[in-house]
């Protein structure tokens, strides 16, 4: 899972602050999926997207919670006046085209909001 | 709704003692099932993928079966190495949401010299 590129690994925002959290795909990666993973919960799904397009995001938080791939660069999560609930590690995987593929993760960020 | 149950929550293991993870699953429709492993700090690392009921895979260790209710993680003579968080997950067929998983809270395992 080494391809898949998150920066940061570790973020702290203050409650009421944005976060920027970036993803790079495996090369030849055209499909991104966000999870975030909470203490003692398992990983859920938040937000599936291609390129310039979100295709399904049925996972995330109505409110404060958005995310894009542009054309160019990274896919990006953000996350608008943090509140502690915030607080968790965010995955992002990436597929080449076609469902039936595995996705690969990255490292993951960690959020802390204090 | 999709449900997937892992137990269980927690396995101590001794060098060599070789033991099984199970995961249940309730999905109307199965795409396939997927194991991960896992370890602290780091991002979940792809193991297996079944697709339907019957079929087998193995990695070094680790055999990981499938049936029409849960699948199971083989372990054969457990090295320290090992010890990680073994996550299940399971893709619907009737998802819109291409590769989204939908994840079990996983099993940590310890192995002691």
């Amino acid at each position: 899972n080494a391809g898949v590129m998150q920066n940061p690994r570790h973020l702290v925002r203050r409650r009421g602050q944005e976060a920027r959290l970036r993803c790079s795909p495996m090369k030849g990666h055209s499909h991104v999926y966000w999870y975030r993973q909470l203490p003692e919960e398992g990983l859920k799904f938040m937000v599936y997207l291609q390129k310039e397009n979100i295709i399904d995001e049925s996972g995330m938080p109505k409110e404060r919670f958005s995310a894009e791939f542009p054309k160019e660069g990274p896919s990006i999560l953000r996350i608008q006046q943090v509140v502690r609930g915030d607080s968790a590690a965010y995955f992002c995987a990436s597929s080449p085209a076609g469902q039936n593929t595995e996705a690969f993760f990255g490292q993951g960020t960690r959020l802390t909001v204090v | 709704e999709d449900q997937v149950t892992q137990s269980p929550e927690a396995l101590r293991l001794q060098e060599g003692e070789s033991s099984s993870l199970n995961c249940s699953y309730t999905v109307s429709g199965l795409r396939g099932l997927f194991w991960y492993r896992q370890d602290p700090g780091k991002g979940p690392e792809f193991l297996f993928t079944l697709y339907s009921a019957g079929e087998e895979k193995e990695k070094e260790r680790l055999k990981a079966t499938l049936t029409k209710k849960e699948s199971f993680l083989h372990i054969t003579a457990p090295k320290p190495e090992d010890s990680a968080t073994y996550l299940c997950a399971v893709q619907a067929l009737n998802s819109n949401s291409g590769y989204a998983l939908n994840f079990g809270k996983g099993t940590s395992l310890l192995v002691t010299p």
